[in-house]
């Protein structure tokens, strides 16, 4: 069965350190990945999406980026982390397909992010 | 332009009552899929269901049931003699062919009393 690891749970950082969170996917191949943020008390905002190895679509602009260095491990990373940056990521997978999104996405447990 | 609306910010229910959750879409393609997720405090996300838009067929799985209408551009969600353990924030989803982006509603917040 397919499982998505993400880690670390929580992190506090401070203002202007660098940000390195990971996503591994196991028991699927070539999956589309996903990088979310979640405000507090809001709704997901789609940060990166991939669908291979090195391909990777930015849908805001921002401090953040991502890289997939494997086929089943996904990066955000962050040079210089500002308090905006403060919330909560998930990571997800969904099946690879030429309809994009059209099979049901599985996420992460997601890493707390508090920029202080 | 594609759009979820989930006019419902917060429900509060006793448990073992029936309780409706509403998802109103928006989008002039006629390949689409919808979606409903559940996270429960412990923030992780729980996929529920997902329909295409050729099956307008209602699913119902245990206290759960969906109720999808194209004529109203709606995927509304019930859930049958609430439980405490139905209290979360539920989502509701929408993407369209050759697109790899979920469009999100902004949740519902559940809460259940016992």
């Amino acid at each position: 069965s397919q499982t998505i690891h993400q880690w670390p749970a929580t992190l506090v950082q401070p203002v202007g350190s660098p940000l390195s969170l990971e996503c591994t996917v196991e028991g699927t191949s070539n999956p589309n990945l996903y990088w979310y943020r979640q405000a507090a008390g809001r709704g997901l905002q789609l940060l990166f999406y991939s669908v291979g190895i090195g391909q990777i679509s930015s849908e805001v602009p921002q401090n953040l980026s991502a890289s997939r260095p494997q086929d089943r491990q996904f990066i955000l990373s962050s040079k210089k982390l500002l308090l905006s940056d403060s919330g909560f990521y998930l990571c997800a997978w969904s099946g690879s397909s030429a309809g994009g999104a059209d099979t049901e996405a599985f996420f992460g447990q997601g890493t707390r992010l508090t920029v202080v | 332009a594609q759009k979820v609306t989930q006019a419902q910010t917060e429900i509060s229910v006793v448990e073992k009552e029936d309780v409706t959750l509403d998802c109103v879409y928006e989008t002039r393609d006629t390949t689409y899929y919808l979606f409903w997720y559940k996270q429960p405090p412990s923030g992780e996300l729980v996929f529920l269901i997902r329909r295409n838009s050729f099956d307008e067929q209602n699913e119902i799985s245990g206290r759960y049931s969906w109720n999808f209408q194209k004529s109203t551009s709606s995927f509304n969600f019930t859930i049958t003699a609430s439980q405490v353990v139905d209290s979360a924030v539920y989502f509701c989803a929408l993407s369209v062919w050759s697109n790899y982006q979920l469009i999100w509603g902004a949740g519902t917040k559940l809460i259940i009393k016992p």
